[in-house]
């Protein structure tokens, strides 16, 4: 199984600073198979990033994906009020799916 | 803009067993991998299962297989997750997410509110 450990768990910042989030993966992922998704509290998940890259439809573009291999990362350019919420990283490089464990963005 | 419902959670006791079903509208539905993912309280995401289109495909996380098993119905657009000897540690809530990209990628681009299961006595 490929563990994906998101760091930080918290990420304290305030609206306008720039969020870098970290998904580092236990073996090898092909970056086709790299996804990121936002999650407000109470709603479901929505899918930021796919192909470790490239946003979903809808998705601003201050949302930006970018790494290869083992390392990957999600960078928020200018955080928006409606962006502090929990981010996740997921893989399909091989079975099971899994997601990382979370980070956190939120207000300081 | 299409939706996917699910239904079918509640409060169920240890070894018993509930279906969860996931309906599409103004989707896209018979076109795509489906999957199953969950949400333990206070806790990240879990993929559960997904399915290839025509239903010949299976994948389960290890911690369900041999309890759940997850089903389609094109002709309704509806998804399926029967699960059988259920466990305290499976209360969470359930999302049905369409997987998209295949084969090139893999991600899960519409999802459900989701439906709550509770397993305790």
């Amino acid at each position: 199984e490929i563990v994906l450990t998101q760091s930080p768990g918290t990420l304290s910042l305030s609206p306008g600073q720039r969020a870098t989030l970290s998904c580092r993966a236990s073996q090898s992922v092909s970056s086709s198979y790299l996804a990121w998704y936002q999650q407000k509290r109470g709603q479901a998940p929505r899918l930021l990033i796919y192909g470790a890259s490239s946003r979903a439809s809808g998705i601003p573009d201050r949302f930006s994906g970018t790494g290869s291999g083992t390392d990957f990362t999600l960078t928020i350019s200018r955080l928006e009020p409606e962006d502090f919420a929990v981010y996740y990283c997921q893989q399909f490089g091989s079975l099971p799916v899994t997601f990382g464990g979370g980070t956190k963005v939120d207000i300081k | 803009e299409g939706q996917l419902v699910e239904s079918g959670g509640g409060l169920v006791q240890p070894g018993g067993s509930l279906r969860l079903s996931c309906v599409a509208s103004r989707l896209s539905f018979s076109s795509y991998w489906m999957s199953w993912v969950r949400q333990a309280p206070g806790r990240g995401l879990e993929w559960v299962a997904h399915i290839k289109q025509d239903g010949s495909a299976k994948d389960y996380v290890d911690s369900v297989k041999g309890r759940f098993t997850i089903s389609r119905d094109n002709a309704k657009n509806s998804l399926y997750l029967q699960m059988n000897s259920l466990r305290a540690e499976d209360t969470a809530v359930y999302y049905c997410a369409r997987v998209n990209g295949l084969p090139f990628n893999y991600y899960m681009d519409v999802w459900g509110k989701g439906t709550t299961v509770t397993v305790s006595s």
